[in-house]
């Protein structure tokens, strides 16, 4: 079974300031990583993968994160902060099990909030 | 490229009422889905589809019917609508052929308040 954990429902850091949101997984197989971005009212959006290969994956906008098999974690960073990342990150796991197709399995949100 | 599209982006129903939520994709994936989002709940999954004619539950599908008669639709019925059911709903889709855990792609939503 798969399933996620994003530890903060809500992060606030101040423009240009360093962005980091947790994400701890758990998987019986080798999972496929995302993070997922909504902006309000709107559906999701990937920023970025992990499926094989670099465990540090870059994605759109400056976002990056780190598969970290030996934690089980695969955690959202950006080295600076715009007003524009304000929104809500989702991280989601799924690994191929069987040939009814794989499962996406959510974190329940990290609400990001952009100080100026 | 239209993606996937869903309609009605609001609706309001009434405590009883039924209603069909469309969702089309025209990317020719053979997996879709259905998922309701919650504050704090993130998002749950209801139904799924790996190809025409076949179709599934997710973790929470009571109160909730489909169908997937071809592969571009997958609609979401409301039975009898309860206040429970007030939610956000976002369709999705993915490509199964390629291999390696490709990404799935969201609809607008549809918010939906029942009365």
């Amino acid at each position: 079974a798969q399933s996620v954990t994003q530890l903060g429902s809500h992060v606030s850091v101040s423009e240009g300031a360093l962005v980091l949101l947790r994400c701890n997984y758990s998987s019986s197989v080798p999972p496929y990583l995302f993070w997922y971005v909504q902006y309000p009212n709107q559906g999701l959006q990937l920023l970025l993968k992990y499926t094989t290969g670099a465990t540090l994956v870059k994605g759109i906008n400056g976002f990056e994160a780190e598969f970290k098999k030996s934690e089980t974690s695969f955690h959202l960073t950006k080295p600076s902060a715009h007003m524009s990342d304000a929104a809500e990150y989702f991280c989601a796991v799924s690994a191929y099990l069987t040939n009814t197709g794989n499962q996406f399995y959510f974190g329940t949100g990290t609400s990001l909030t952009v100080i100026p | 490229n239209a993606g996937v599209t869903q309609t009605p982006k609001f609706q309001v129903l009434k405590t009883g009422q039924s209603m069909t939520l469309q969702c089309a994709q025209d990317m020719n994936h053979e997996y879709m889905s259905w998922y309701r989002q919650d504050p704090g709940m993130g998002l749950r999954l209801i139904h799924y589809s790996v190809g025409a004619g076949i179709t599934d539950q997710g973790e929470v599908p009571n109160g909730y019917n489909v169908s997937r008669s071809t592969t571009e639709d997958f609609p979401l019925r409301l039975l009898s609508a309860a206040p429970s059911q007030t939610s956000v709903y976002f369709c999705a889709s993915r490509n199964l052929r390629t291999s390696g855990g490709t990404e799935a792609f969201f609809g607008q939503g549809t918010r939906l308040t029942v009365v």
